[in-house]
């Protein structure tokens, strides 16, 4: 069974890059039925996805933050990676990356997710 | 405002069946799969249904699934005090290019 975790800065500042990195155990994050993803979730609220990568590489990211998201992996370490620019308070939530089988179609493993607060 | 409209709460007693809805559209459920996840307090979602009615293993089959149209539905029957979580929908969106998710739906058991 595949674990994750997250990592990364829990406070950014605003107009700043807030950037995760997930690693990935258990599997490899090379293999072929799953992709990899970022969730997020503000205090309180309901989730949102973020956007995925394949093992291929190929993306897709959330049209309402695709212009300052991307999504990439690093094979050599077994991790995916996120970075959203441009932050502001509206992006403080807890983050999670999760991963999706491709039989299920669901996220089926998730990270514990992590906390990153936006604030000067 | 979430692509898919969930109650914002539901509450039941214990042994009770209790029923969320999940509305959405035909850009996503009428022609995707529907999942559910449910989430405890202070920890990560989990699948509780994928492809509109089918159980992970290690998932009661008190949880049940089903979709007609543009709506889904989950069904808790046997209510027990641990079921007392967050319930979400979610399905792929063919026009936006992208996972969707409901609101969610808090479930107080009395």
């Amino acid at each position: 069974q595949v674990q994750l975790q997250e990592s990364g800065p829990g406070l950014v500042k605003p107009s700043q890059t807030l950037s995760l990195t997930c690693s990935v155990s258990g599997g490899s994050i090379s293999r072929g039925n799953y992709y990899w993803s970022w969730i997020r979730q503000p205090a309180g609220k309901g989730l949102e996805w973020i956007g995925r990568i394949y093992p291929s590489g190929s993306t897709n990211y959330n049209p309402s933050l695709k212009s300052r998201v991307s999504i990439s992996t690093d094979t050599s370490k077994n991790q995916f990676s996120l970075d959203l620019a441009s932050v502001t308070a509206a992006d403080t939530a807890v983050y999670y990356c999760a991963t999706l089988e491709l039989e299920l179609r669901a996220f089926d493993c998730w990270g514990q997710g992590t906390l990153v607060t936006v604030s000067s | 405002q979430s692509v898919l409209t969930q109650p914002p709460s539901a509450s039941g007693t214990p042994g009770q069946r209790v029923t969320i809805s999940c509305s959405g559209s035909s850009s996503n459920i009428r022609f995707n799969p529907v999942n559910w996840y449910q989430q405890l307090p202070g920890t990560a979602p989990k699948v509780l249904i994928y492809n509109n009615n089918q159980r992970p293993s290690g998932v009661p089959d008190r949880f049940s699934g089903a979709k007609s149209g543009t709506s889904a539905s989950l069904a808790i029957s046997g209510l027990q005090s641990e079921d007392e979580a967050d319930y979400y929908c979610s399905a792929w969106d063919d026009s936006l290019n992208a996972w969707v998710f409901g609101g969610g739906t808090m479930l107080t058991v009395l």
